[in-house]
C-alpha cells in the first residue's frame, strides 16, 4: 500500500524557517517525481514545488523561489522541503504529492502556521 | 498562465440528483493533463478522474469527466451521501511543469 506521511510542521514566527518531510513506502520512491502542494486555510490548492526521481529538475511557484528548497534522498525514501523566510501567508497545511501531471497519490498533510 | 475558473461556486442538491460541475479554461489546454479531485473535510485531494474523462482506480462509474479546449465538466449521476464534498479541476504544463487548480465547486446538500 502506497503511504506518504509528512511531518515537521507548526508554529512560526515570521521570518522562521522550518523543514518539512515526507516519508514515503509502498511504492519505488527513486521511481516517481514527487510534489509539494499546500491549501491555505479554507482555501483551494496551490502547488508549491516539483523534484524529479533523481532531482535533476526543480521546480518552484514563483511566491516561494529563493525562499523554499525542495529536496529528497532516494535511499531513505523521504522528500523534504525546507522553508525560510517565512511569511504570514505561507500558512497552509502542505501535502507531498506523488507524480507528474496528476497525483493519485497524497499524504494527510501537516500544518504550517505563520504568526508571531 | 491558465486560469481554471470553476462553476458554481457552491451547488446546492439532494442525493439522487444529477450533478453538473464546470471548468473553465483561459486558454485552451492539453486534454491529456486536464483532472479532476474530490475533497472532503480534513482528508487530502482524491484523484477522481485525469485525461478529461479516464477514472481514476477505484472510482464508481456515476463519476464521468467530458470536455475539450477551454470548456470541462465533471458530472456525477447520481448523488450518494458521500459524494457532497469540494471538488477541484486541474491542469498540469509539462515545460516547465506547473500545476493550476480551479478555486473549487462545493457540492452540498439541498
Amino acid at each position: 500500500e502506497v503511504q506518504l506521511v509528512e511531518s515537521g510542521g507548526g508554529l512560526v514566527k515570521p521570518g522562521g524557517s522550518l523543514r518539512l518531510s515526507c516519508a514515503a513506502s509502498g511504492f519505488t520512491f527513486s521511481g516517481h517525481s514527487m510534489n509539494w502542494v499546500r491549501q491555505a486555510p479554507g482555501k483551494g490548492l496551490e502547488w508549491v514545488s516539483a523534484i524529479s526521481r533523481d532531482s535533476s529538475y526543480i521546480y518552484y511557484v514563483d511566491s516561494v523561489k529563493g525562499r523554499f528548497i525542495i529536496s529528497r534522498d532516494n535511499a531513505k525514501n523521504a522528500l523534504y522541503l525546507q522553508m525560510n523566510s517565512l511569511r504570514a501567508e505561507d500558512t497552509a497545511v502542505y501535502y507531498c504529492a506523488r507524480g507528474v501531471g496528476v497525483s493519485g497519490y497524497w499524504g494527510q498533510g501537516t500544518l504550517v502556521t505563520v504568526s508571531s | 498562465e491558465i486560469v481554471l475558473t470553476q462553476s458554481p461556486g457552491t451547488l446546492s442538491l439532494s442525493p439522487g440528483e444529477r450533478a453538473t460541475l464546470s471548468c473553465r479554461a483561459s486558454q485552451s489546454v492539453s486534454s491529456n493533463f486536464l483532472a479532476w479531485y474530490q475533497q472532503k473535510p480534513g482528508q487530502a485531494p482524491r484523484l477522481l478522474i485525469y485525461g478529461v474523462s479516464t477514472r481514476a482506480t477505484g472510482i464508481p462509474d456515476r463519476f464521468s469527466g467530458s470536455g475539450s479546449g477551454t470548456d470541462f465538466t465533471l458530472t456525477i449521476s447520481r448523488l450518494e451521501p458521500e459524494d457532497f464534498a469540494v471538488y477541484y479541476c486541474q491542469h498540469y504544463t509539462s515545460s516547465p511543469p506547473r500545476y493550476t487548480f480551479g478555486q473549487g465547486t462545493k457540492l452540498e446538500i439541498k
